[in-house]
């Protein structure tokens, strides 16, 4: 079945830190793979996506490439702000055809705390 | 941007008794809606899918007696919990995919969850 796993956390850095969460995957057929973004006291938002190999979703400063080789989508941000403290979440959907149809597959969280 | 409603935000009941939540999506409809709970320092997992006007579709484990769902509209979801004991408390989540242009990559409009706590 499909799965994703992602690095330990917590994470702690400090100000304009540099930040990666890496983020691996196992899967059938052609996923796409999301990156959702879960605010203290929040829901879950969808911080960037790609939908196929190669791709590099982006959003907020935060960047994803998918890269199928390494079956891998690994959340990068040069600089952090406090403002970014959060739980990141991996997840994959299985593409069209697949017995899980439009269901997300989540990795564990990592939770980033950014200080001053 | 797509709004989704989920009520109450937090709820403490005692052993034995139901809870009912309720998951409304606000300005767009969805067929479809997920049902995750989530486990502290856990991720989400997925309990069951939730399609209007049909049953509920639930994973593997996941007791349908126990977690009943309701998609009685394209904009109302609900999962009642019934004779809740405290194994069950924790944090449940509902997402729905708007039903404009939707692909299996479009993204899912979460709720911001319902604490649960059987006492």
């Amino acid at each position: 079945g499909n799965s994703v796993t992602q690095m330990e956390g917590p994470v702690t850095l400090s100000e304009e830190a540099f930040l990666t969460i890496n983020c691996t995957y196992t899967a059938t057929g052609y996923p796409s793979l999301f990156w959702y973004v879960q605010y203290p006291g929040e829901g879950l938002q969808l911080l960037l996506k790609a939908t196929k190999a190669d791709d590099k979703g982006s959003n907020k400063g935060f960047e994803a490439t998918y890269r199928k080789e390494t079956t891998s989508f690994h959340l990068e941000k040069g600089s952090v702000q406090v403002s970014d403290s959060a739980v990141y979440f991996c997840a994959l959907s299985e593409g069209a055809g697949g017995t899980s149809y439009g269901k997300l597959t989540f990795g564990q969280g990592t939770i980033l705390t950014v200080h001053p | 941007g797509a709004v989704v409603s989920q009520h109450p935000s937090r709820v403490i009941c005692k052993s034995g008794t139901s809870v009912k939540i309720e998951c409304r999506s606000l300005d767009f409809q969805a067929t479809t809606m997920f049902w995750y709970r989530q486990f502290p320092k856990q991720s989400l997992m997925l309990m069951a899918t939730s399609n209007e006007g049909s049953k509920a579709t639930y994973e593997q484990g996941v007791e349908k007696d126990k977690f009943l769902i309701n998609h009685a509209s394209l904009t109302l979801s609900t999962l009642t919990v019934t004779s809740a004991h405290p194994e069950d408390s924790s944090f449940y989540i509902c997402s729905a995919r708007d039903d404009a242009g939707f692909t299996y990559n479009s993204p899912l409009h979460f709720g911001n969850g319902t604490r649960l706590t059987v006492t």
